[in-house]
């Protein structure tokens, strides 16, 4: 069964430092993998897309790389902003078109 | 452009009482649909998913239910609803099955 865990559960980091999130997977067989940003009460915002045969992807300050034969994922936002507050969730497309997501990382940035 | 709706933003409902939840999907032909669910303190899990109308696949045996009616229409049903059926249910679509997801707003459920 695909479980997918995301590190650290929480950061916070002042304004215009740049940082990463981490998410692994037990299972190299993903179709795809997607990062989401989930605001306090609200739904998910797609934030990126990397599928199973790319390395990585960048939007923006945002860059997402994927290293499926070891399982793992980083998103990178760099120059932190307030604004970047916000639960970003990482979750991995199996074959079957399920998403399995991980628990999240609740970021935090200081003005 | 493609726009989803959820309603009721917010419902609380007493153990025992049915559950109607509304989904629609505006500017698209038979996308595939979802239902999640989040608890507090757990991740996403999904619930049902739809790949047009009257198929409904379940992930997870539990007294909900989904249908479609139409083929922008996903509704969320319960017979008699549980303490633990309280959480944050989100649907959302796609053009293809391994697509980007786009989720609605989401409706917080509490059940007393």
């Amino acid at each position: 069964k695909q479980e997918v865990t995301q590190i650290p559960a929480a950061l916070s980091v002042p304004e215009g430092e740049n940082l990463v999130l981490n998410c692994s997977f037990t299972d190299s067989a993903i179709y795809n993998l997607q990062w989401f940003r989930q605001d306090p009460g609200k739904g998910l915002t797609s934030l990126l897309l990397i599928q199973s045969s790319q390395r990585e992807q960048t939007s923006g300050r945002l860059n997402a790389s994927l290293d499926k034969s070891s399982g793992r994922s980083t998103l990178y936002i760099a120059a932190s902003q307030p604004g970047d507050s916000a639960t970003y969730l990482c979750a991995v497309m199996e074959y079957g078109n399920k998403l399995v997501f991980g628990a999240g990382t609740i970021l935090r940035v200081k003005s | 452009s493609q726009t989803i709706h959820q309603w009721p933003a917010t419902l609380v409902q007493p153990v025992g009482s049915p559950l109607s939840l509304e989904c629609t999907v505006e500017g698209t032909s038979n996308p595939n649909l979802y239902w999640y669910r989040q608890a507090a303190g757990r991740g996403l899990q999904l619930l049902f998913y739809s790949v047009g109308i009257g198929q409904i696949s379940s992930e997870v045996p539990q007294n909900l239910s989904a249908s479609r009616p139409q083929d922008w229409q996903f509704i969320l049903s319960s017979k008699k609803l549980l303490l633990s059926d309280s959480g944050f249910y989100l649907c959302a679509w796609s053009l293809d099955g391994a697509d980007t997801q786009y989720f609605g707003p989401g409706t917080r459920l509490t059940v007393l």
